[in-house]
């Protein structure tokens, strides 16, 4: 198993362009969630998804948008990235309730 | 906003020294769970303990839960430089949160040889 993959693992960006992080999991988890990493912060929730189709804003949504077709995939798409976008980006899985897996992050620059 | 308080932020201590990490908490939880953030890495499960267990051990690691007093704590016994690293606290509400974890600041721990 593969496990949590996320690409890609380094970006930069330009201000106003937009990208999608792609993450994907081979563990046949419902659960997957998106989680941006500041310096000194802990992970804050960006967006999840209980199951295909299904999809929830956490706590810092803004800027961001996600889909979840099929239970594999999530991708988390910036639609005009910011500097305040520059982050650590991580994309976890799990059984409800459970220990997350998580991939090993995507880090962005937006200039 | 942060459901996890740690203490301290930063902690070096020496080779074959214990290191305790404190968590608090606001709300009631189902779960407790500790993970392991290397240096430019993600984050590694390390322990979960329920809310009805008081007490949790995994090799070197000892982590304790007061519903009491909403906090943890975890202990790595005999801690070598390869425990370097930040450790993190994250709780799990139950009923419809589903999968969601809310992390706290993490606790940076230096391991000197």
């Amino acid at each position: 198993n593969a496990g949590v993959t996320q690409t890609p693992k380094f970006q930069v960006l330009k201000t106003g362009q937009s990208m999608t992080l792609q993450c994907a999991q081979d563990m046949n988890h419902e659960y997957m969630s998106w989680y941006r990493q500041d310096p000194g912060m802990g992970l804050r929730l960006i967006h999840y998804s209980v199951g295909a189709g299904i999809t929830d804003q956490g706590e810092v949504p803004n800027g961001y948008n996600v889909s979840r077709s099929t239970t594999e995939d999530f991708p988390l798409r910036l639609l005009s990235a910011a500097p305040s976008q520059t982050s650590v980006y991580f994309c976890a899985s799990t059984d409800s309730g459970r220990e997350q897996f998580f991939g090993p992050g995507t880090r962005l620059t937006v200039l | 906003s942060q459901q996890g308080e740690e203490d301290p932020q930063a902690l070096s201590i020496q080779e074959g020294e214990n290191a305790t990490m404190n968590c608090s908490y606001k709300t009631s939880i189902n779960n407790l769970q500790w993970y392991r953030q290397n240096s430019g890495r993600g984050l590694v499960h390390l322990i979960l303990i329920r809310s009805n267990e008081r007490e949790k051990h995994s090799g070197r690691l000892r982590v304790t839960l007061d519903t009491s007093k909403k906090s943890s704590s975890l202990l790595i016994t005999a801690s070598r430089a390869a425990d370097t690293a930040s450790y993190f606290c994250a709780t799990y509400a139950g009923g419809t949160s589903y999968g969601k974890l809310t992390f706290g600041q993490g606790t940076i721990l230096t391991v000197h040889p």
